[in-house]
């Protein structure tokens, strides 16, 4: 079974400035998809990112990067410029290639301070 | 367009009690889940359906019933209600199975 694991239960950080959220995951699988959800505290899930494993380019949505590192089973988080609407739980998510289960971390609260 | 709805977004049970979660989706989508969320656990999957008519297990399934009979539709069951059942239940829907899920507002259940 995957796992996916999520290190950093909180974290904080300056208004405009830039944080990094760690996700690791455990799999045998060489084809498969990587995501990262935002929860703010409206509760609604949001999409942030979306990583195909077969392509070595890390995926950008504006503000936000991804540092896939796949022969480390890596999938971090990058947010550029920290605005107080980031403020929200982050889970990194994994789902194989012949599965249709996506498995969740525990998540990350972060918490953007003014 | 709604995308994905639930209801109720609240509701209390006693013990024993039974009751019926809905989720409706607008976008055609032929995958459809049902997630629960406890605190520090993150999200796990208790049922799915690839298809209008299918369901099929996930990864905490005991206690829970569902039923696809439109493709719009996804109906979660507690036929009865535990106090281990207490958590916020969140429906989800995608285009294709590595694509983007689309997740409902929640409902936040309560055992007693």
């Amino acid at each position: 079974a995957q796992t996916v694991t999520q290190s950093q239960p909180e974290m904080s950080v300056q208004e405009a400035e830039t944080v990094t959220l760690s996700c690791t995951y455990d799999t045998s699988e060489n084809n498969y998809y990587l995501f990262w959800y935002k929860q703010p505290p409206s509760r609604q899930m949001i999409l942030v990112i979306r990583q195909e494993a077969y392509k070595q380019q890390n995926a950008t949505e504006n503000r936000f990067s991804v540092n896939f590192q796949k022969a480390a089973k890596s999938f971090s988080l990058k947010i550029s410029d920290s605005q107080l609407g980031d403020t929200a739980m982050y889970f990194c998510a994994f789902i194989g290639a012949g599965s249709y289960q996506l498995t969740f971390g525990k998540g990350t609260k972060l918490s953007v301070i003014p | 367009n709604a995308g994905v709805t639930q209801t109720p977004k609240f509701r209390v049970l006693k013990t024993g009690q039974s009751m019926t979660l809905l989720c409706a989706q607008d976008m055609n989508h032929e995958y459809m889940y049902w997630y629960r969320q406890d605190p520090g656990m993150g999200l796990r999957l208790i049922h799915y359906s690839v298809g209008e008519g299918t369901t099929a297990k996930g990864e905490v399934p005991d206690g829970y019933n569902v039923s696809r009979l439109k493709k719009q539709n996804f109906l979660l069951g507690l036929e009865s209600a535990a106090p281990s059942q207490t958590s916020v239940y969140f429906c989800a829907s995608s285009y294709l199975v590595f694509n983007e899920q689309f997740f409902g507002p929640g409902t936040r259940l309560t055992v007693l």
